[in-house]
């Protein structure tokens, strides 16, 4: 059973516009979060990330909200450039009970941002 | 040049080949890590390892093996290659949290 999941594999966003991407985790130990971007034919990169501790991180364009009780956070993109164009994971990690603060991945979405 | 590298890039064989993929990394990290990509899956842990002498398995790791040649070295063996081995491979590299990826490896197997 995926304890992280991001539902829309897919998304289409006008240049410009905000892009908001999903993840919902079930395991409450988890209390670090990241999201990683990945273009076709490169490996994943990290983007930004939140300690469970703060509800929203910002860096430039992206930000990263968490709400802790419904245990879903998202990625906001404002605003969107075709650049962005890319693969989203989610990530999540449990710094108790867990060896080495290992990363439990999301499926990805796919960010399409139209010029 | 890159922190952290893979050979090959891309890699066709058949079913009960032998193959391996290997990864380098000059970030000095002591962490390393193998993944599988499979759309709708995201990245799925074969194995990883925290030092030289530390090797454990990830969520997948039947039918593939690996080994820590030294600290900037992890190799992914598989020793009988099947078809639903066909996936993109990344190997990574952490110091804490946050894990530094490879270009991938995409592999085929006929």
């Amino acid at each position: 059973d995926q304890q992280v999941k991001q539902n829309s594999p897919s998304l289409s966003v006008q240049e410009g516009r905000i892009s908001i991407l999903n993840c919902d985790y079930t395991n409450s130990m988890f209390d670090y979060f990241l999201w990683y971007k990945k273009y076709p034919a490169e490996g994943p990169t990290f983007l930004i990330s939140i300690s469970s501790i703060k509800d929203k991180n910002e860096d430039g364009r992206f930000t990263v909200f968490l709400n802790k009780s419904a245990k879903h956070l998202s990625l906001h993109i404002v605003p969107s450039q075709p650049g962005d164009s890319a693969v989203y994971f989610c990530a999540a990690s449990a710094s108790v009970g867990n060896a080495g603060n290992m990363l439990t991945f999301g499926g990805g979405t796919r960010l399409m941002v139209k010029p | 040049d890159a922190d952290v590298t893979q050979t090959p890039r891309n890699r066709i064989t058949k079913t009960g080949k032998r193959i391996m993929l290997e990864c380098s990394q000059t970030k000095g990290h002591d962490r390393m890590y193998w993944y599988r990509q499979d759309p709708g899956l995201g990245l799925r842990l074969i194995y990883y390892s925290f030092d030289v002498k530390d090797i454990n398995k990830g969520e997948i790791s039947d039918g593939y093996s690996v080994s820590r040649q030294a600290q900037a070295k992890f190799s992914l063996s598989l020793e009988s290659a099947i078809p639903n081995q066909t996936a993109l491979y990344f190997c990574a590299t952490s110091d804490l949290v946050e894990q530094y990826f490879g270009p991938g490896t995409r592999l085929t197997v006929t």
